[in-house]
């Protein structure tokens, strides 16, 4: 079946960079896109972005444009997210998704989510 | 960007209701608007994409109808293992936007 485990709890200082990890299994990999969603605590989702995982082609919200990096290493079927200059509203649950297989923009499966506090 | 907003932001309600609840958005989306079910201490769940259609696995008692900016989730005869919160989502344009949520709380 369709998984995607994301790597642990990130705990982080204000400044600091952090990479999340999304390591995907039951289906072809590179045939779809994944999405990274963030979820503050208590409040709802922003959409970060998105990668190809065939071509490596990325497109980001403009909020977080110049702030993130999504690559993926399609030996080992995983995504990553890099988040630079964390500040303190940047504390939240960080997901990965996998997009639909008919229709754009739409999370069929989600990872089970890491949490990123960002604390001094 | 789109803004979405759902309604209520919660509600209580008993086994065996019909219950709906309603997204705008902010700028014609045609029907690109979907729906999820997230549990608590949960990944969200897909349950209806292109405002209409359910996902594969989900039960007939959800539906969705809608298009342009005014959008309904209904959960018909609803089960215990329906309280949860919901979102809708619009996947019209990026950057991609949710709806604040609907919790629905056990009467």
């Amino acid at each position: 079946q369709v998984q995607l485990i994301q790597s642990e709890t990130e705990v982080k200082n204000p400044g600091a960079s952090v990479s999340v990890s999304c390591k995907a299994s039951g289906f072809s990999f590179t045939a779809f896109f994944i999405h990274w969603i963030r979820q503050a605590p208590g409040q709802g989702f922003e959409w970060i972005g998105r990668i190809n995982t065939n071509t490596g082609a990325t497109n980001y919200a403009q909020k977080f444009q110049g702030r993130v990096t999504l690559t993926r290493d399609t030996s080992i079927n995983t995504a990553y997210m890099e988040l630079n200059t964390l500040k303190s509203d940047d504390s939240a649950i960080y997901f990965c998704a996998r997009g639909h297989s008919r229709v754009y923009f739409t999370f069929e499966s989600w990872g089970q989510g890491t949490l990123v506090p960002v604390s001094s | 960007d789109i803004q979405v907003t759902q309604s209520p932001s919660s509600l209580s309600a008993s086994v065996g209701d019909k219950v709906t609840i309603t997204c705008r958005t902010s700028q014609n989306v045609n029907n690109f608007l979907n729906w999820y079910q997230q549990k608590s201490g949960k990944a969200p769940s897909l349950l209806i994409y292109s405002a209409s259609t359910l996902h594969s696995g989900v039960p007939s008692r959800f539906s969705g109808g809608g298009s342009g900016t005014h959008f309904t989730l209904t959960i018909n005869n609803l089960q215990p293992d329906d309280f949860a919160v919901y979102y809708c989502q619009q996947s019209s344009m990026t950057p991609l936007t949710f709806g604040g949520g609907t919790n629905i709380e056990i009467k």
